[in-house]
């Protein structure tokens, strides 16, 4: 079955560690995506790749970093940088930008103590 | 600047009744794409429509409708005779034709009592 698998679904980091979220798409989509959900803030977008060795800032940049090494893997490392790293992370590709829908993954719910 | 808002923060309706969830955008594009997506309880958005904006015609899909008016700017969903697995957030988007990123509303969440 094609889609996007985010693992784990739940990840709890000590404050002051760097942490990695996987997503892994076979779609072969072009684009992926990362969003942040906070309760009653919608989705945030943290980053974005259109292709492999490319990849833009999104709003809330900061505090993250990513890699897009091959077409079917975005992962996503929230640094110790990041204030308020805990909040539930979602992953989207799409087969072009802009108009074309985006699907989504199952989402890591991230616990930093 | 491109924004979305639903200005319905939370809903609750009894089985069986219709429910609409508002839309409203504001772009100053000429073409541009409005979405819905679905996001139940296990986390994972769910898309549900892309529409362009030269195509204001109503689309139904099942129990599922939505209502695209330019005039108003706004991109409303309506469901007929809600399921209690219809409980969900709900989120409207937009993007513009040569934009890279879509712009999510902030998210309805729709409970239907049994």
């Amino acid at each position: 079955d094609g889609g996007i698998t985010q693992s784990p679904k739940y990840l709890f980091r000590k404050e002051g560690q760097n942490v990695t979220l996987s997503c892994e798409q076979n779609l072969n989509h072009d684009a992926m995506y990362w969003y942040r959900q906070d309760p009653g803030q919608g989705l945030r977008l943290i980053y974005y790749s259109q292709i492999v060795n490319d990849f833009q800032k999104g709003d809330i940049a900061e505090g993250y970093s990513v890699s897009r090494e091959k077409k079917e893997s975005f992962p996503l490392t929230v640094t110790s940088a990041q204030k308020n790293p805990t909040a539930f992370y979602l992953c989207a590709s799409s087969s072009g930008q802009g108009p074309y829908e985006q699907y989504f993954g199952p989402g890591t719910r991230l616990t930093v103590t | 600047a491109q924004k979305v808002t639903q200005a319905q923060t939370e809903i609750s309706v009894v089985e069986k009744e219709d429910v609409t969830l508002d839309c409203v955008y504001e772009t100053r594009d000429t073409t541009y794409y409005l979405f819905w997506y679905k996001q139940p309880p296990s986390g994972e958005l769910v898309f549900l429509i892309r529409r362009n904006s030269f195509d204001e015609q109503n689309e139904i899909s099942g129990r599922y409708s939505w209502n695209f008016q330019k005039s108003t700017s706004s991109f409303n969903f309506t469901i007929t005779a809600s399921q209690v697995v219809d409980s969900a957030v709900y989120f409207c988007a937009l993007s513009g034709y040569r934009d890279d990123k879509i712009i999510f509303g902030k998210g309805t969440r729709l409970h239907i009592l049994p």
